[in-house]
């Protein structure tokens, strides 16, 4: 099956920098990558997501980027700020009614 | 349109006995998915209910069961409880492929 591996499992960065997370999966089939901000006490909220027919998708600070060639995509949120201090999860599933497998979170700091 | 909503939020059980937890989904969201949070393992996937059906089933034991209704809600349970059960349980709903989760129901075992 399905396997997401995840990285870094925690990340600390200055207010205003850059912050990238990556994940690689196992599955060339799988063709849809989400993206999920899970703030405490509460549930995943999705921030953004990529189906495999495109390489890049923006929305305002948030882009994600895919290589169906070396099975990776990553998470780039610029111009950081405190509230983005979350744990981020990414997921991939073969769309359809396949259901989504989660990498391990990456537990993001943003110091102000 | 109001997001997916879960009941109870916080449960406090005993080992051996049994649970039922309540996820209602977004209107018009056909299909319902539940996941089991933990520090040790993530995410995991249970199962999906999609028309009263279940769709596809995750990795764990027969103790834990499902159902959804006519109406989309759908519920999980949760018999003989252990220890190793304590964990946030998350429900999702979706039109497409696109998932959206509830704020999760934390159940403690003691």
């Amino acid at each position: 099956g399905e396997n997401v591996e995840q990285h870094p499992s925690t990340l600390s960065v200055q207010e205003g920098d850059s912050a990238v997370i990556k994940c690689t999966y196992s599955d060339s089939a799988s063709n849809y990558f989400p993206w999920y901000k899970q703030e405490l006490g509460k549930g995943p909220q999705l921030i953004i997501d990529i189906r495999s027919n495109v390489g890049e998708k923006k929305d305002q600070r948030i882009a994600v980027t895919l290589n169906k060639t070396a099975k990776h995509f990553s998470l780039h949120i610029t111009e950081t700020q405190p509230e983005d201090s979350a744990v981020y999860f990414c997921a991939a599933s073969k769309s359809g009614n396949t259901p989504l497998v989660f990498g391990k979170g990456t537990r993001l700091s943003v110091i102000a | 349109k109001a997001g997916v909503t879960q009941t109870p939020r916080y449960l406090i059980k005993t080992r051996g006995q049994q649970v039922t937890l309540s996820c209602s989904p977004i209107s018009g969201h056909r299909s319902v998915s539940w996941y089991q949070q933990t520090p040790g393992q993530g995410l995991q996937f249970l199962f999906e209910y999609f028309s009263e059906t279940q769709r596809n089933k995750g990795n764990f034991p027969g103790r834990f069961s499902g159902r959804q209704f006519s109406n989309s809600r759908s519920e999980m349970n949760v018999s003989t409880l252990e220890l190793g059960d304590s964990a946030l349980y998350l429900c999702a709903s979706s039109f497409d492929v696109t998932q959206y989760f509830g704020p999760g129901t934390r159940l403690l075992v003691l």
